[in-house]
């Protein structure tokens, strides 16, 4: 079975700063997807990026971007300039790529504190 | 761009009630999954549907049942219901093997 770990249950940032979260996994699988989503006091939870495992690109969106080294199975989510409503809990999630309607396995997720 | 609906939104059962969540998924969309996470956790994946069958299934109790109907949207029927049942619970849908987007979740609490 796959498993997601975060080592980091809180971590905070001054506002406009940058900060990295860690994810790690194991997993046995060629084919996979990797995601960050992000759940703030309104407990939606809110796609922030995705990472394909055939892809050696690491995924940028905005001010989010990752560092996938797929050798280590690490998957870290880079927030640059940040801002208040970046407040959340974070979470890092692993999908399977081989079967439609495949589980997401949830990291127990990183709580950011954004400081003004 | 339209987003998953769940319905209700709160939900509050006694002991031994039953329950029924629907969840209707973005259009175009095939797949629904179901998810629970309690207060302080993650989410935890209790079943998915592709094109109206079961395709993945997981710590779903036998008191919990689900179906997708023909015009893709989904009900969670939770029986006998438990204090423990009290959590957040979530749909997603995707396109096949696309990413999953999550409803706004009903908010279950059992007393």
């Amino acid at each position: 079975a796959q498993t997601v770990t975060q080592s980091q249950p809180e971590m905070s940032v001054q506002e406009a700063e940058t900060v990295t979260l860690s994810c790690t996994y194991d997993t046995s699988e060629s084919d996979y997807y990797l995601f960050w989503y992000k759940q703030p006091p309104s407990r939606q939870m809110i796609l922030v990026i995705r990472q394909e495992a055939y892809k050696q690109q690491n995924a940028t969106e905005n001010r989010f971007s990752v560092n996938f080294q797929k050798a280590a199975k690490s998957f870290s989510l880079k927030i640059s300039d940040s801002q208040l409503g970046d407040a959340a809990m974070y979470f890092c999630a692993y999908r399977s790529g081989e079967t439609s309607g495949s589980r997401l396995t949830f990291g127990e997720g990183t709580q950011l504190t954004v400081n003004p | 761009a339209a987003g998953v609906i769940q319905s209700p939104r709160h939900l509050i059962k006694e002991k031994r009630e039953t329950a029924t969540l629907k969840c209707y998924p973005i259009p175009r969309h095939d797949t629904v999954y179901w998810y629970q996470q309690g207060p302080g956790q993650d989410p935890q994946f209790l079943i998915s549907f592709y094109e109206k069958m079961q395709s993945d299934k997981g710590s779903i109790p036998d008191r919990f049942s689900a179906q997708q109907f023909s015009d893709y949207h989904s009900e969670l029927n939770m029986s006998s219901l438990e204090l423990g049942d009290s959590a957040l619970y979530f749909c997603a849908s995707s396109s096949s093997t696309r990413e999953q987007y999550f409803g706004p979740g009903t908010r279950l609490t059992v007393t």
